[in-house]
């Protein structure tokens, strides 16, 4: 079985500073992995994903997340962050045949930027 | 548009009352699934369908049923909820294509059982 644990359930940031939202996972397969953002009062939009080739994986909205394998990491980052990237953002990781492409989740991170 | 969409997006029921929440998906994918989402729990399979009339249990199925009689409509149906059940509930699709794996949501149904 797969779990994701994101470590910070809050991030406070203000607007134009860098933001890193942490994310390890535990698998005994290789896995794939994903960063997906809720907006208030929204569902679930995709940001990011690693399904394989390079660790350093570029994103919407200008996010990208890195893939450490030996860490078990896949921590999200942004240089340079706006107020309308007030959400929460979730890590989730999926390995192959799961059934149904079922993801596994983490606990989520709420992000607000502050002026 | 492709899109997956939910009704009703509000809903307040009381201990036991019989309730549906719909979904439906138009890109005709063949992976459906149910998620809920509590604070600090992130969010949880209750039940998926791999196609018509292929469903099985995900993490959390206790007190959820669903159906999946046609490919773009898979249903949730609480037959008697409780108030443990108040959350917020999200259809998801995904196609079989390999190398896709990505979901789509839908915009959540947030439901409270008095």
């Amino acid at each position: 079985a797969q779990s994701v644990t994101q470590l910070d359930s809050q991030v406070p940031v203000f607007e134009e500073a860098p933001v890193e939202l942490r994310c390890n996972y535990s698998s005994s397969v290789s896995v794939y992995l994903f960063w997906y953002v809720q907006y208030p009062n929204q569902g679930l939009q995709l940001l990011l994903k690693y399904l394989s080739g390079s660790t350093l994986v570029k994103g919407i909205n200008g996010f990208e997340a890195e893939f450490n394998k030996s860490q078990t990491s896949f921590h999200l980052r942004k240089p340079s962050v706006h107020i309308s990237d007030t959400a929460e953002y979730f890590c989730a990781v999926s390995v192959y045949g799961a059934a149904g492409n079922k993801l596994t989740f983490g606990g989520g991170t709420r992000v607000l930027v502050k002026p | 548009e492709a899109q997956v969409t939910q009704n009703p997006r509000y809903l307040i029921t009381v201990t036991g009352k019989k309730l549906t929440v719909t979904c439906s998906q138009n890109m005709n994918h063949e992976y459906m699934s149910w998620y809920r989402q509590d604070p600090g729990l992130g969010l949880r399979q209750i039940y998926y369908s791999m196609n018509v009339e292929v469903t099985d249990k995900g993490d959390v199925p206790e007190g959820y049923k669903v159906s999946r009689k046609e490919k773009r409509n898979f249903p949730l149906i609480l037959e008697s909820p409780s108030p443990n059940q108040t959350s917020l509930y999200f259809c998801a699709s995904s196609g079989q294509r390999e190398f896709s794996y990505e979901q789509y949501f839908g915009p959540g149904t947030r439901l409270t059982v008095t």
